[in-house]
This record gives C-alpha cells, structure tokens and sequence, in this order.
C-alpha cells in the first residue's frame, strides 16, 4: 500500500521568511496530492492540492510542486505571517477518472511550522 | 465544498463505557470516512461509512470496537466501544462532496478523554 513521508517534522522561520515542507510517496499509482492546515483544537482544513497531471499549482502566497519521477511533492509558502503557524500535512492516494476516487488518502505525519514575529 | 458538524466536540469518559458521535454534513456527499488522530500524530482511516450498509474497516479496526452507522447521504456515527485510556484520541469525520475529483473536507474532530 501507499506510503508516505513528510520532513521536516518541526519548522521555524522568521515572519517574511520562505517555508518549504517535503513529501515522497511510495505508490506510482498515486495521482492525487492534497495539503491540509490544522489550526490547534481543529480539524484539517484543505489549502492546496496538485493532480499529477500538472506540475506545479499556485494560489496566492501556497504553492505546490510535483516530481512524478521521483515521486515527491512540495509545499511552499513565501512571506509567512504568524498565522501560517499550523501543523500541515501532506496527502496521498488515487483518483479514478471519472471523478470518483478509489483509494483513501494516507497522510505524512505533519510538520508543526512556528512563524516568529 | 462541505460544512461538517460534529458533536460532541469533547468528552471526558470512564473506562470501559461506550460513546457516539455524530457527524452531519451540509450537502449530500459521496463518501464519509472516519479518522483517528491521537495526541500529536497523523491521521489515521478507522474505515468508510457506507450508506445502508456495513462500514468497510481498515487493518486494525474491527466493528465491535468502532460501529458505525450511515442511515442516509448526510449523517454517520461512530461508537467507540468499551474505552480504554488508550482510546484517547481525536476522532475526525470526513466527507468527499458529489461530483467531487478526490477533495476531501473534515469536521472540527471530537477530542475523546478515557480516565
């Protein structure tokens, strides 16, 4: 089954600085990656995802990028604030085609990401 | 994308008892699943809820421990059955909205307490 791996598991930047978190997945079957932010005392919230189909995704200050050959995918926020601080998740799993989706999503193990002021 | 309500959102509980919790989400959605997080950890599928029968349970989780229940498009339970401390989790419902290509939105999680 899928597999996936996240690093780093704790991240500290300075506010305005760039953060990178990245994720490798052990299924080639995999083609859909989504990236979920979860506030304390929250439940994760989707804030990107990227299909394999194309190789990077932006929206605003996130984006998101994709090696399908060697099967990792990143997440970048440029100029963080103090409310980028979060614990983020990668995401892995398969979707079919026709808009239905066949396997679970299996997740890293999150990265805690700290913006000081 | 799609509202999903939990309750309760915590609960504190005695070894050995039984709770529910109950997820309703705002839209008619394809799928629901149900996912542990325990204290720091990822998240992890205890199984998919399907509707008007059996859930399908993954590796590790059996349905006298978590039954669930989905009686319609909108609404599942999860029971966690004869609790231990060692149930002490977040517990997480999820749900991929119609016509959805693979997003899956989460509720706020029930943070279950097991003295």
């Amino acid at each position: 089954g899928e597999n996936v791996e996240q690093h780093p598991s704790t991240l500290s930047v300075q506010e305005g600085d760039s953060a990178v978190i990245k994720c490798t997945y052990s299924d080639s079957a995999s083609n859909y990656f989504p990236w979920y932010k979860q506030e304390l005392g929250k439940g994760p919230q989707l804030i990107i995802d990227i299909r394999s189909n194309v190789g990077e995704k932006k929206d605003q200050r996130i984006a998101v990028t994709l090696n399908k050959t060697a099967k990792h995918f990143s997440l970048h926020i440029t100029e963080t604030q103090p409310e980028d601080s979060a614990v983020y998740f990668c995401a892995a799993s398969m979707v079919g085609n026709y808009g239905g989706s066949q396997g679970n999503l299996i997740f890293g193990k999150g990265t805690k990401l700290s913006v000081k002021p | 994308s799609a509202v999903i309500s939990q309750k309760p959102s915590r609960d504190i509980c005695q070894r050995g008892t039984s709770l529910t919790i109950q997820c309703q989400v705002d839209s008619q959605v394809t799928m629901m699943f149900w996912y542990r997080q325990q204290p720091g950890q990822s998240l992890t599928l205890i199984a998919t809820a399907n509707q008007g029968s059996e859930a399908t349970y993954e590796s590790g989780f059996v349905i006298d421990k978590f039954p669930i229940s989905r009686p319609n498009l909108t609404f599942s339970t999860l029971t966690v059955s004869n609790m231990s401390p060692e149930d002490s989790s977040i517990y997480l419902c999820s749900a991929r909205a119609q016509g959805a290509t693979g997003e899956l939105f989460f509720g706020e999680g029930s943070r279950l307490t097991v003295l």
